[in-house]
């Protein structure tokens, strides 16, 4: 049964703060990783991705993968209001067929 | 516009009925997901198909049937409804590359009662 392990929250950090979210996964073989982001009532939709080691950046998000640890997190500098939300981790595996994780939820607080 | 819906947004059903949720893409994309989201557990996987013709049980697909007999229709169907499919369905495609992130549909919340 592969895994993909996150902690539920919630997270709560204040405006402005950086907000950092884990996720751990069991499938050595998986070489791509997503970070999706839900809002209440909403379906996932795609923030981030990343296939190699180290920091991937896009805007105020950074993707990062440890292979060897088995562990991808997604950081948010400088945080908002809106980015309140429920944050999953996905991880294809060996199959390709993406594994989800049961999600961070994210509170940012003015 | 090209994207991935699915219908009925919402349905009320009773106990023991059939019930078809129904998904359309229109990007061409190989493969195809039905998830349902509860409470407590996530994600969980139901269905998938890797082209027409070609489908695969998921995590959790006793009680559901699927068919894909065009590339662009993922229909989803319960049998015979249980309280226990109370839930909210997704419905997902991605490309044939392996590192390719899924796309998905607005959701239905089906009501079992």
């Amino acid at each position: 049964q592969k895994e993909v392990e996150q902690n539920s929250g919630p997270l709560s950090v204040p405006e402005g703060a950086i907000a950092s979210l884990n996720c751990t996964y069991s499938d050595r073989v998986s070489q791509s990783f997503f970070w999706y982001r839900q809002y209440s009532g909403k379906s996932p939709e795609l923030i981030m991705s990343i296939y190699s080691n180290g920091d991937k950046e896009d805007g105020r998000f950074t993707a990062q993968l440890n292979k060897a640890s088995q562990y991808v997190s997604l950081l948010i500098r400088d945080s908002q209001p809106s980015d309140s939300a429920t944050y999953l981790c996905a991880v294809p595996g060996g199959s390709y067929i993406p594994t989800f994780g049961r999600g961070t939820s994210l509170i940012v607080h003015p | 516009d090209a994207g991935i819906t699915q219908s009925p947004r919402y349905k009320i059903t009773e106990t023991g009925r059939q019930v078809t949720l129904m998904c359309h893409q229109t990007w061409s994309h190989s493969y195809m997901f039905w998830y349902r989201q509860d409470l407590g557990h996530g994600l969980r996987l139901i269905y998938y198909s890797a082209a027409a013709d070609i489908t695969d049980k998921g995590e959790v697909p006793d009680g559901y049937v699927v068919s894909r007999s065009k590339t662009e229709n993922f229909p989803l169907t319960l049998e015979s409804a249980t309280r226990s499919q109370t839930s909210v369905y997704f419905c997902a495609s991605r490309s044939r590359g392996q590192n390719s992130p899924l796309h998905f549909g607005n959701g239905t919340r089906l009501t079992v009662t």
